[in-house]
């Protein structure tokens, strides 16, 4: 099993949706959790960290959880500028502070 | 400016060739770390650094080395290339944070080199 799994899509929506993505971490001490976004040929930026209550940042809403080793990010109203792939990544215990990413989802928002 | 800045953005070499690519940053970042990113694949990590004097193998060292020349400059090397390092190389920088137990702080990247190994 993969470290950090997430569905790669693409997840094609039009404006106005909402759209949820999902992903699962294997290792069960993990520590921290966040969603990156990378758009295109860019470099991956930091689009929120997950906290086990759940965090709301806008149209962005990120769960976690660690029952399950579950982590979520929805984007409600998405808008043209949300294309992008977002990726899950993991901090785990012991790895010194390192990240796990996953693959990414990609994301496409259609007019 | 950019605060995390690689050279070359672009690099097309042939098999055998030795590479160098760099990693400057302004950001007054302790931490240093260089990824590959593969189609598929993700972002693996390659080397990082928690200071000058403090160099680790990350999950893919293998064929490659680096240098902390500096807090600020960090560079990958491929002594002898070969194709299947084309990729799309990452440098990126963190902060040391205020926790002994090393927190996670953000992570910020710079814009890529393009690496194609004929």
């Amino acid at each position: 099993r993969k470290e950090v799994e997430q569905d790669p899509g693409p997840f094609n929506v039009p404006e106005g949706a909402t759209v949820a993505f999902n992903c699962t971490y294997s290792n069960s001490a993990s520590q921290s959790f966040f969603w990156y976004r990378q758009d295109c040929r860019k470099e991956p930026k930091l689009l929120m960290s997950v906290y086990s209550s759940g965090n709301e940042d806008g149209r962005f809403t990120a769960q976690l959880n660690r029952a399950s080793q579950y982590i979520s990010l929805l984007i409600r109203d998405s808008k043209l500028s949300d294309s992008a792939t977002y990726l899950c990544v993991v901090r785990a215990l012991g790895s010194q502070g390192n990240l796990i990413f996953g693959k990414g989802t990609k994301l496409s928002v259609k007019p | 400016d950019a605060d995390v800045t690689q050279t070359p953005r672009n690099r097309i070499t042939k098999t055998g060739k030795r590479i160098m690519l760099e990693c400057s940053q302004t950001k007054g970042h302790d931490r240093m770390y260089w990824y590959r990113q593969d189609p598929g694949l993700g972002l693996r990590l390659i080397y990082y650094s928690f200071d000058v004097k403090d160099i680790n193998k990350g999950e893919i060292s293998d064929g490659y080395s680096v240098s902390r020349q500096a807090q600020a400059k960090f560079s990958l090397s491929l002594e002898s290339a070969i194709p299947n390092q084309t990729a799309l190389y990452f440098c990126a920088t963190s902060d040391r944070g205020t926790s002994g137990r090393a927190p996670y702080n953000e992570q910020f990247f710079g814009p890529g080199t393009r690496l194609t190994v004929l």
